[in-house]
């Protein structure tokens, strides 16, 4: 079975404190995917990599930055972390276009 | 970018009977995706059926995919209790991203 985890299930930060959200999975998939779910809003997906090193924003980047320096590895960063980025956040892999997507615990952070 | 749209919002059936959730689309799409979430948790991927099929099961879950009307439904047979969850579409185009909608939320009471 295909595993995606998250560093943390829980995280509450400082308004302004750099934030590193790592996920890791185990399957050797080609792409991976930083989503965040509010409510009302859905999930909304803020960067993916289809490739080591390889990155492209989705449809709410600003304010976040990724790093891929290896393929298991996919890492979201705030950095500097403001309330309104208070939020579940989720990460996915998958094998390629067109396939399925496997997703993590999730992680909730609250910035104060 | 396009997002589906799950209808109802929020579904309340008894154990035992068949729940019935759909999603609407406008755009051209290359496959559409069914998922579910536990309370507070991550989503778990149930189908996914391509542009060119028309139905497909997986246990107890039926999805059919109408592209003329830009339409899915998720049909759940002999409800349990832990079935209850948001299930949300999710619409595959020709990149490697998935659309996801706001999902419905079924409650399966016993």
């Amino acid at each position: 079975d295909v595993k995606v985890t998250q560093s943390s299930r829980y995280l509450v930060k400082r308004t302004g404190e750099k934030v590193f959200l790592e996920c890791v999975q185990d399957m050797d998939h080609e792409n991976m995917f930083w989503y965040r779910q509010d409510p009302g809003l859905g999930l909304r997906l803020i960067y993916f990599s289809y490739d080591v090193k390889m990155k492209e924003k989705g449809d709410i980047p600003e304010g976040y930055s990724v790093s891929r320096e290896k393929k298991e590895r996919f890492s979201l960063i705030l950095e500097s972390a403001s309330t309104n980025q208070t939020s579940m956040y989720l990460c996915a892999s998958s094998f390629g276009r067109g396939y399925e997507q496997y997703f993590g615990p999730g992680t909730r952070l609250t910035v104060t | 970018s396009q997002q589906g749209e799950e209808d109802p919002q929020a579904l309340s059936i008894q154990e035992g009977e068949n729940a019935t959730m759909n999603c609407s689309y406008k755009t051209s799409i290359n496959n559409l995706q069914w998922y579910r979430q536990n309370s507070g948790r991550g989503l778990v991927h149930l189908i996914l059926i391509r542009s060119n099929e028309r139905e497909k099961h997986s246990g107890r879950l039926r999805v059919t995919l109408d592209t003329s009307k830009k339409s899915s439904s998720l049909l759940i047979t002999a409800s349990r209790a832990a079935d209850t969850a948001s299930y949300f579409c999710a619409l595959g185009g020709s990149n490697y991203k998935l659309t996801f909608g706001k999902g419905t939320l079924l409650t399966v009471n016993p």
